[in-house]
């Protein structure tokens, strides 16, 4: 079974700085897809960034990247110009591509500071 | 993406009783899903809802705890059977629109047992 491992409970970071949260996962499948959710304090789950695994290039939303480093199985989140609304607890997730078997990691809980 | 309601958004019940969760969705979604997040932790599957079929349940979920409908393909009812403390979670119901898509999850619902 696939597992998602997220190794920082809790990351702060200074507004407008950058900040880096990792993942990393254990498969044994080719073909899958990693996302990274957001969740407020509202507690809605929010979409941040997708990673389709045959893709090379690392996956660009605005402020929002990922470093996907696929031979190492390592996932990481880079958040660039960090801003307060951007505090919530994160989620690496794994999606097979052979099933509709999705599973998240612990999770990472980061904090802006003004 | 689909536009999700989940309703109640909390509530705080007596142990024993049964609570039931609906998740409507604005345009028809081939998956439906339901997860447990207790608290400070992460996402934890319960079920796929399954249209016109019964439930596709996780290890550790039984449908006699969780019934779970889904009459159509914009709706579905998450029942949490004779509460207990230990049942005290947020109860998220997400859509996927097709193999190897995101799930997007609906506000979730803060549930209390005292």
């Amino acid at each position: 079974a696939q597992t998602v491992t997220q190794s920082q409970p809790e990351m702060s970071v200074q507004e407008a700085e950058t900040v880096t949260l990792s993942c990393t996962y254990d498969t044994s499948e080719n073909n899958y897809y990693l996302f990274w959710y957001k969740q407020p304090p509202s507690r809605q789950m929010i979409l941040v960034i997708r990673q389709e695994a045959y893709k090379q290039q690392n996956a660009t939303e605005n402020r929002f990247s990922v470093n996907f480093q696929k031979a190492a199985k390592s996932f990481s989140l880079k958040i660039s110009d960090s801003q307060l609304g951007d505090t919530a607890m994160y989620f690496c997730a794994f999606l097979s591509g052979n099933n509709n078997d999705m599973r998240f990691g612990a999770g990472t809980r980061l904090t802006v500071k003004p | 993406s689909a536009v999700i309601s989940q309703k109640p958004s909390r509530d705080i019940c007596q142990r024993g009783t049964s609570l039931t969760i609906q998740c409507q969705v604005d345009s028809q979604v081939t998956m439906m899903f339901w997860y447990r997040q207790q608290p400070g932790q992460s996402l934890t599957l319960i079920a796929t809802a399954n249209q016109g079929s019964e439930a596709t349940y996780e290890s550790g979920f039984v449908i006699d705890k969780f019934p779970i409908s889904r009459p159509n393909l914009t709706f579905s009812t998450l029942t949490v059977s004779n509460m207990s403390p230990e049942d005290s979670s947020i109860y998220l119901c997400s859509v996927g629109s097709g193999a190897n898509q995101p799930q997007h999850f609906g506000d979730g619902t803060r549930l209390s047992i005292l």
